[in-house]
């Protein structure tokens, strides 16, 4: 399967705990997106990194959230001290620099803080 | 006030109906107009995108954009009960660092 992945796909975990997430992109897409998406809600942009560098972040993302994308391959997205408004499905979405408007998600990791 | 309009419906159609799904921003500095459709517990995927104003047809697909009403919109024809799912509709600017999207319309096509 050539499309992008996250794992896990689903997390449960109880206030206060940090959980981390991981996204492999397609494999030449050098743009690599996250987003939160809650019921009823489309995604919002949380961050954008160009290969290895994170470019922008959403005014959403409180110091408790983090990303990294070493090498410029998979990302990894970090909660730290994880709240009950944290539960969400968390998307990632990768894109190629020629075809910049042509995103792939994956199926997302769904969130849930007890 | 959201960026990025859309009407939730749901949106309940017979089966071979014409549907319309609409989006309305107001930042004037998108230009990439998008629709996605997703399935319920799956990621969204891309279904068409326009450049600035203009239609695009694909299939049983049209996007529409009127950026001097700052509205877009997308046709399809002959629904099908496949088609059932949630639409988005997407924006951006041309550097692509963001993407705005609509809270997404819940379509139902009966058969």
């Amino acid at each position: 399967d050539t499309g992008v992945s996250q794992n896990p796909r689903h997390k449960i975990t109880k206030r206060g705990q940090n959980v981390t997430f991981r996204c492999d992109p397609i494999s030449e897409h050098n743009r690599l997106y996250w987003y939160r998406q809650t019921l009823g809600q489309g995604p919002e942009f949380l961050t954008y990194f160009q290969n290895e560098a994170q470019l922008e972040k959403s005014r959403l993302l409180s110091d408790r959230f983090s990303a990294e994308r070493p090498k410029g391959s998979f990302s990894t997205l970090e909660i730290q001290r994880t709240e009950q408004g944290d539960s969400a499905m968390y998307l990632c979405a990768s894109s190629f620099s020629g075809v910049l408007y042509e995103q792939y998600f994956g199926p997302g990791t769904r969130l849930t803080v007890t | 006030q959201k960026e990025v309009e859309q009407d939730p419906g749901p949106l309940s159609v017979p089966e071979g109906a014409i549907v319309s799904l609409n989006c309305t921003y107001s930042n004037s500095a998108f230009q990439y107009f998008m629709w996605y459709r997703q399935y319920s517990r799956k990621g969204p995927e891309l279904l068409m995108y326009t450049y600035s104003s203009g239609n695009k047809e694909d299939g049983r697909f049209t996007a529409q954009v009127d950026k001097s009403s700052k509205y877009i919109s997308l046709f399809i024809r002959d629904s099908q009960p496949s088609d059932s799912a949630t639409y988005l509709c997407a924006m951006s600017a041309h550097n692509f660092n963001k993407f705005y999207f609509g809270s997404g319309t819940k379509l139902n096509v009966k058969p």
